[in-house]
C-alpha cells in the first residue's frame, strides 16, 4: 500500500497570506490528524478528521482550518499567516482515529517558510 | 494535565552501547503510549507501544518499561548502531471520551535527539 502523501513538500509564503496543504491517506483509512512541529514547541495536535467531520480539535487559533473529503483525502488552511506559523505540517492517518487500538502512520510532511 | 515530559533533548551513545530516554506523564487518563522515530525529512514512525497492563515490552533490540505508579515510562535501545541515530518521541492517548477529546489524538514528549558514535 502507499503510504501517506502530503503535497506541497515545501512552501514559501509572506505575512498575511493564506496556505492550503493536502494529505492523501493510506487507502482504507478514514481517520486523518494533523500536527505542527516546530523546534520549540515540538508536535503539536491541530485537528483530526473523520467520515467528513471535524471530532477533536486542538488548541490552535482560528486561523487554522480544515476539511476532509468523501474520499478520506484532506486539507488544512491556514489564513493571515504570521512568522509563528513557520513548521512542518504532519498529516497522519489510522483506520478509525483511536491511537490506544491502531497505528498512526505519518507523511513526510509540509515544510512551510513564512517571510 | 495533558503534559508528556520527555529527557534528555540530547542523547551521544558509543556503537553497542545502550541508549535509555525517559518519558513522564500527568493525565492518568492516558492509556496507550507509543514510541515514534523520525528521521530527517521523514515523518514520525511507530516504533513501540505499550499498554499500561504490562510493565515491559520488548520487540528486538528495543524494549519500553513502564511504571504506572510513577507515571513514568522508558525507552531502551540496546546495541545502539549509527543507523539508530535519529530524533525519538514518546507519546500517549487515551481512549476516547464523552467529549471526543481523544479522537485521533497523541500527546508528544519534546523529542530526544540520538547520535549513536560508531
Amino acid at each position: 500500500k502507499a503510504g501517506v502523501t502530503q503535497t506541497p513538500r515545501y512552501l514559501i509564503k509572506t505575512r498575511g497570506q493564506q496556505v492550503t496543504l493536502s494529505c492523501s491517506p493510506i487507502s482504507g483509512h478514514r481517520s486523518v490528524s494533523w500536527y505542527q512541529q516546530t523546534p520549540g514547541q515540538g508536535l503539536q495536535f491541530l485537528f483530526e478528521y473523520f467520515s467528513e467531520t471535524q471530532r477533536n480539535k486542538g488548541n490552535f487559533p482560528g486561523r487554522f482550518s480544515g476539511r476532509q473529503f468523501s474520499n478520506s483525502r484532506s486539507e488544512m488552511n491556514v489564513s493571515t499567516l504570521v512568522l509563528g506559523d513557520s513548521a512542518l505540517y504532519l498529516c497522519a492517518s489510522s483506520l478509525v482515529g483511536v491511537p490506544r487500538g491502531e497505528t498512526q502512520y505519518f507523511g513526510p510532511g509540509t515544510r512551510l517558510l513564512v517571510l | 494535565q495533558q503534559q508528556v515530559k520527555q529527557s534528555p533533548q540530547s542523547l551521544i551513545v558509543q556503537k553497542g552501547g545502550i541508549s535509555i530516554i525517559n518519558c513522564a506523564y500527568e493525565n492518568t487518563a492516558f492509556d496507550y503510549f507509543p514510541w515514534y522515530q523520525q528521521f530527517p525529512g521523514k515523518g514520525p514512525a511507530l516504533l513501540i507501544a505499550i499498554r499500561p497492563d504490562v510493565s515491559e515490552k520488548k520487540e528486538g533490540r528495543f524494549t519500553i518499561s513502564f511504571n504506572k505508579s510513577a507515571k513514568q515510562f522508558s525507552l531502551h535501545i540496546m546495541d545502539s548502531q549509527p543507523g539508530d541515530s535519529a530524533t525519538y518521541f514518546c507519546a500517549a492517548s487515551n481512549l476516547p471520551n464523552a467529549g471526543g477529546t481523544s479522537y485521533g489524538k497523541l500527546t508528544f514528549g519534546q523529542g530526544t535527539i540520538l547520535t549513536v558514535h560508531p
